[in-house]
């Protein structure tokens, strides 16, 4: 199982983008890179999933480069309501098998106003 | 958009006693997880479930824990004789591949 590495901790401002990078030196070839959020007391958030490049939704990107040991989560324009730990997960995704995700401390992001 | 439910949202019990938490999953997916997250600690993998088997558990997931699909929508948990340090919040989670969690049950072991 790949094991991830992200920052502890962030502390960033309302209407910045925030950049949160994990690595993930031990990547198998049909791991997926996935990012949640979770709020205290709360379920992780899925928040976005990729495999390669770089993929866009409505909350957030994620870029990939092409030896896939890492990745980037960019939040455009955070607000307060962003203060939440997020993890970025390496599993299997698209649509076969069980897997165990292995979660580090994640990174806690702090938005202040 | 379909979503990941749980009940009860938080259980107190005393110790020794049985507790079952449910779960129903996303309606059309076939995989599902149980992980649990001691107040200040990581979300740990408890185990995994998939037609009607276990596929893999964890060493926490020792013989006082057992899943069950008992029909078509629920997915257990039950821990048979709680102990306090099972106190945590319970997720559960169910996926087509990538894994959606419900919102927890607050356990708390007296």
């Amino acid at each position: 199982l790949a094991k991830t590495t992200q920052p502890i901790s962030m502390d960033s401002y309302e209407g910045q983008e925030v950049n949160i990078t994990c690595s993930h030196n031990n990547i198998a070839t049909n791991d997926y890179i996935t990012w949640y959020q979770q709020f205290p007391s709360q379920g992780p958030r899925f928040i976005i999933q990729g495999y390669k490049t770089k993929v866009t939704n409505e909350v957030a990107s994620l870029f990939i480069p092409a030896d896939r040991k890492s990745s980037t989560l960019s939040l455009p324009r955070v607000s307060l309501s962003d203060t939440a730990v997020y993890y970025c997960l390496v599993g299997r995704g698209g649509t076969s098998g069980t897997y165990k995700y292995i979660f580090g401390t994640g990174t806690r992001l702090k938005v202040l106003a | 958009e379909p979503e990941v439910t749980q009940t009860p949202s938080h259980q107190v019990t005393q110790m020794g006693q049985e507790v079952i938490l449910r779960c129903v999953p996303i309606s059309n997916h076939l995989y599902f997880y149980w992980y649990r997250q001691i107040l200040g600690q990581k979300v740990e993998f408890l185990v995994s479930f998939y037609n009607n088997e276990i596929s893999e558990k964890s060493e926490i997931f020792d013989d006082q824990f057992s899943v069950e699909r008992p029909d078509g929508s629920n997915f257990t948990l039950k821990i048979r004789s709680t102990k306090l340090e099972d106190s945590a919040m319970y997720f559960c989670a169910s996926s087509p591949g990538t894994q959606y969690f419900g919102p927890g049950t607050r356990l708390l072991v007296l």
